[in-house]
């Protein structure tokens, strides 16, 4: 357990409902990503932030998905309008900004859209 | 549980033997790198890092290695444990000192034989 918490572990949903993930980075963390994984494949980045700021954004990161992080504690994950594309893992890591840091990965959420 | 191993290429090692796990990276200019292992439905979890300034560093049985001049990173596992088995993924920071997003290789599964 790296202390990074994911909630829920796993979703299933029908096409075109809206869908919110939720992430709990390790509690003196400034940085959080949010990454997402197909089956067979590493992860790709889609977006993170320092403290409430959101600093990067993916190209892969749709009008349908919005990130927040209103507190610079905890973050959401919101996809709306789901497509069957949007069956991956996503994942959430968090880091401490200094010269060299790691970032360490929660257990995911499993979304699956029928 | 779900597999992330589909479709990846495996080393499969006997158990006792020592294990070489070996990564391509892709962007001259980064100057981080992590090997993450993962386990079925699980995140990614660390194991070792390495900065650019150094070709060589030594964690608890892992090694890796860092050739720059080649692009090529490599994990080296001393006396393998079926604890092991998973599929292992080495990552590059791109942006030099930035502290931000990953960029994941290609997974290997390691299969470790009783």
């Amino acid at each position: 357990d790296t202390g990074v918490s994911q909630d829920p572990r796993h979703k299933i949903t029908k096409r075109g409902q809206n869908v919110t993930f939720r992430c709990d980075p390790i509690s003196e963390h400034n940085r959080l990503y949010w990454y997402r994984q197909t089956l067979g494949q590493g992860p790709e980045f889609l977006t993170y932030f320092q403290n409430e700021a959101q600093l990067e954004k993916s190209r892969l990161l749709s009008d349908r998905f919005s990130a927040e992080r209103p507190k610079g504690s905890f973050s959401t994950l919101e996809i709306q309008r789901t497509e069957q594309g949007d069956s991956a893992m996503y994942l959430c890591a968090s880091s401490l900004v200094k010269h060299t840091d790691t970032q360490y990965f929660g257990p995911g959420t499993r979304l699956t859209v029928l | 549980g779900e597999s992330v191993g589909l479709h990846l290429p495996t080393l499969s090692v006997q158990e006792g033997d020592n294990s070489i796990i070996n990564c391509a990276y892709s962007n001259s200019a980064s100057d981080y790198f992590i090997w993450y292992k993962q386990e079925s439905g699980k995140g990614p979890q660390f194991i070792i890092d390495i900065r650019s300034n150094m070709d060589k560093r030594q964690g608890q049985r892992v090694t890796v290695l860092l050739n720059k001049t080649v692009k090529h990173l490599s994990l080296q596992i001393a006396a393998t444990q079926p604890g092991d088995s998973a599929v292992y993924f080495c990552a590059e920071e791109p942006n030099t000192g930035a502290n931000s997003k990953l960029t994941f290789g290609k997974g290997i599964t390691l299969s470790v034989r009783p």
